[in-house]
């Protein structure tokens, strides 16, 4: 049962326009969310992260909004670069549980072409 | 600052042997995740130490097991190894108890021949 769901698996834009990455998830539990920025044999990149209690959290190029009610995410990158072609992963938690871990979607490939 | 740092970067064992994954967190960190990715899924999390202590354990067989230092590193063990286990196994560190935040490692990739 996934909690954590992605269901673009790729998503190709051009240089300059934006990135529109979506993500839902099905516990109701979950209060924070992040996304990750993989490249080819690296490990997963923080990017930016949103509470439960916000709705919007903007972090340069990159915008995170969240809609509870129809648990629903969604990461915006304005404008998009060829570098930032990578995997983007949306993971989230449960911070009233006993533990933080991360429930990670399966991830969407970006591709910027120039 | 030196980011997290896992050793080995590669490993090749088979089937029944043994293997030690190992982790230094971000300096200051005191919280340690491990997590496995397989192809074409996201992590998946294994363990979650805090002060020494496993906070956490996801739905993995006892034939994982892991620790935490009293430096705040860490090691993965994985015994009698099955071709399954071959993935990507990432370790995350955060700053300390109740941070959601986690910064990755570039992970070991483990092939089980």
């Amino acid at each position: 049962d996934q909690q954590v769901k992605q269901n673009s698996p790729s998503l190709s834009v051009q240089e300059g326009r934006i990135s529109i990455l979506n993500c839902d998830y099905t516990n109701s539990m979950f209060d924070y969310f992040l996304w990750y920025k993989k490249y080819p044999a690296e490990g997963p990149t923080f990017l930016i992260s949103i509470s439960s209690i916000k709705d919007k959290n903007e972090d340069g190029r990159f915008t995170v909004f969240l809609n509870k009610s129809a648990k629903h995410l969604s990461l915006h990158i304005v404008p998009s670069q060829p570098g930032d072609s990578a995997v983007y992963f949306c993971a989230a938690s449960d911070s009233g549980g006993s533990n933080y871990k991360l429930t990670f979607g399966k991830g969407t490939l970006l591709t910027v072409n120039p | 600052d030196a980011g997290v740092t896992q050793s080995p970067t590669h490993l090749i064992k088979t089937r029944g042997q043994h293997v030690t994954l190992r982790c230094s967190p971000i300096s200051g960190h005191k919280s340690v995740s491990w997590y496995q990715q397989v192809l074409g899924q996201g992590p998946q999390f294994i363990f979650q130490y805090y002060e020494k202590e496993e906070r956490g354990r996801g739905n993995f067989p006892d034939r994982f097991s892991a620790r935490q230092f009293p430096n705040y590193s860490s090691e993965l063990n994985v015994n009698a190894l099955l071709l399954g286990d071959s993935a990507l196994y990432l370790c995350a560190s955060s700053l300390a108890w109740g941070y959601n935040e986690q910064f990755f490692g570039p992970g070991t990739r483990l092939t089980v021949l």
